[in-house]
């Protein structure tokens, strides 16, 4: 069964840098593409970036600028960190299993929320 | 702003029909399938209708979408108090790399 957990802080503060971890579990995370997706509160889904199966980061142009991902398949895990965050990067942060090429996330992480505040 | 345009909302009584719209462009549903997602407060988004109108695991064939050019549509009928939630659509666009998404259409069943 796939399953996917995010972990991280719940409170960062404005201009600092937030940090989540996503671990994967029944599951080959070489054979997909893997996604972080984010909720601000009330609001609609927006992509941040993925690790595309062959390896690579894929930004969302509108946040490449602070985005770094990791993977590392030995540990099944992934990463996501944001730099200078403002308020505005108050959401619901998601990982989630991406086929590649499509919009077909099919199996996504239960969410961390993340609250920029001082 | 999300990329793909829905209503914010939508309702019927039970057992009426209802049809949820995304609107896009060439990029996106112009080009590619597309995808929606049914999320529950509280909930992670879970798909619902994947690649040209197939419904994933224990999804009820009342449920359908269909596409036209560069818009698409999610058309329930029968409703029941268990599809209220928000709807999202989502495609692949081929300039931006990526999936993008709608912002999501809550559904309200009267």
């Amino acid at each position: 069964q796939v399953r996917l957990q995010e972990s991280g802080p719940g409170l960062v503060k404005p201009s600092e840098t937030l940090s989540l971890t996503c671990d994967v579990s029944g599951t080959y995370m070489n054979y997909y593409a893997w996604i972080w997706v984010r909720q601000p509160p009330g609001k609609g889904l927006e992509w941040i970036a993925y690790v595309p199966r062959g390896g690579g980061i894929i930004h969302n142009p509108s946040l490449k600028s602070r985005v770094t991902l990791s993977q590392d398949p030995s540990t099944n895990q992934f990463s996501l960190k944001m730099t200078s965050v403002t308020p505005a990067d108050t959401a619901m942060y998601y990982c989630a299993r991406l086929l590649p090429g499509t919009a077909n996330l099919d199996y996504w992480g239960q969410g961390t929320l993340v609250t920029v505040s001082a | 702003q999300s990329v793909l345009t829905q209503p914010p909302s939508a309702s019927g009584t039970p057992g009426q029909g209802v049809t949820i719209s995304c609107s896009g462009n060439y990029s996106n549903i112009g080009r590619n399938y597309v995808y929606w997602y049914r999320q529950v407060p509280g909930t992670a988004p879970k798909l619902l209708i994947y690649t040209s109108n197939q419904r994933s695991s224990g999804v009820p064939d009342r449920i359908s979408e269909s596409k036209s050019g560069t818009s698409a549509s999610l058309a329930i009928s029968g409703l029941r108090s268990e599809d209220e939630a928000d709807y999202f659509c989502a495609a692949w666009d081929d300039t931006l790399s990526g999936p993008v998404f709608g912002g999501g259409t809550k559904l309200t069943v009267l």
